[in-house]
């Protein structure tokens, strides 16, 4: 069964470095997410993607953040400089048209960051 | 802002009886709800949604319930099954693609 991929499961970087979170969506789906969740909290929406671009952002999704599917399979998330407070899980997903709003949702990135 | 609410962190539920999962939202635009299914150190899955046109949603052991009027929703496991432990959440996506998550509810089914 098809599966929605991200890679590195677990991530620890340094306050102010830039990290590069990978996710390798259903290869057939049109709609691409982030989300993240911070340990105990609810799942907050990141960014939606669609057509090469996002479609919609949540408050969260500032400037240090940004997203970029580089080729026909890959969809990544970048953060330019992080902050203590960008420790969380990282969760990619994907839908397949607008057909249905059921997401496929990756197994996550662990973002630590001292 | 909390657009899409479960008030109740956890509940534990004999195996074999009924588990009733509560969901509370604030944006009357909301016409589409789904409830996910999540393990520890795993993305969630999806388990079952529906459409603000109907009240009632039914796939094997899972119901869920819609009531417009009260902006509410329900999710029913019967008969509950010790795999069914997990955190569950009710979501629910704007007249746009953003979607909103309640903060969870732990499941524990006791054997």
């Amino acid at each position: 069964e098809p599966e929605v991929t991200q890679t590195p499961s677990h991530q620890v970087t340094q306050m102010g470095q830039e990290v590069i979170l990978r996710c390798v969506p259903i290869s057939n789906h049109l709609y691409f997410y982030w989300y993240r969740q911070i340990l105990g909290q609810k799942v907050e929406f990141l960014v939606s993607f669609y057509n090469n671009e996002i479609s919609e952002k949540s408050e969260i999704f500032d400037d240090q953040f940004s997203v970029e599917r580089p080729d026909g399979s890959n969809f990544t998330l970048k953060i330019r400089s992080t902050k203590l407070e960008d420790s969380a899980m990282y969760f990619c997903a994907s839908r397949l048209s607008d057909e249905g709003f059921e997401q496929y949702f990756g197994p996550g990135t662990r973002l630590t960051v001292t | 802002d909390q657009q899409v609410k479960q008030n109740s962190p956890s509940l534990s539920v004999q195996e074999g009886r009924i588990s009733i999962l509560n969901c509370d939202y604030t944006n009357s635009m909301f016409d589409y709800f789904l409830w996910y299914k999540k393990y520890p150190a795993e993305g969630p899955t999806f388990l079952i949604s529906i459409s603000s046109i109907k009240d009632k949603n039914e796939d094997g052991r899972f119901t869920v319930f819609l009531n417009k009027s009260a902006k509410h929703l329900s999710l029913h496991i019967v008969p509950s099954q010790p795999g069914d432990s997990a955190v569950y959440f009710c979501a629910a996506p704007n007249t746009g693609n953003q979607f909103y998550f309640g903060t969870g509810t732990s499941l524990t089914v006791i054997p």
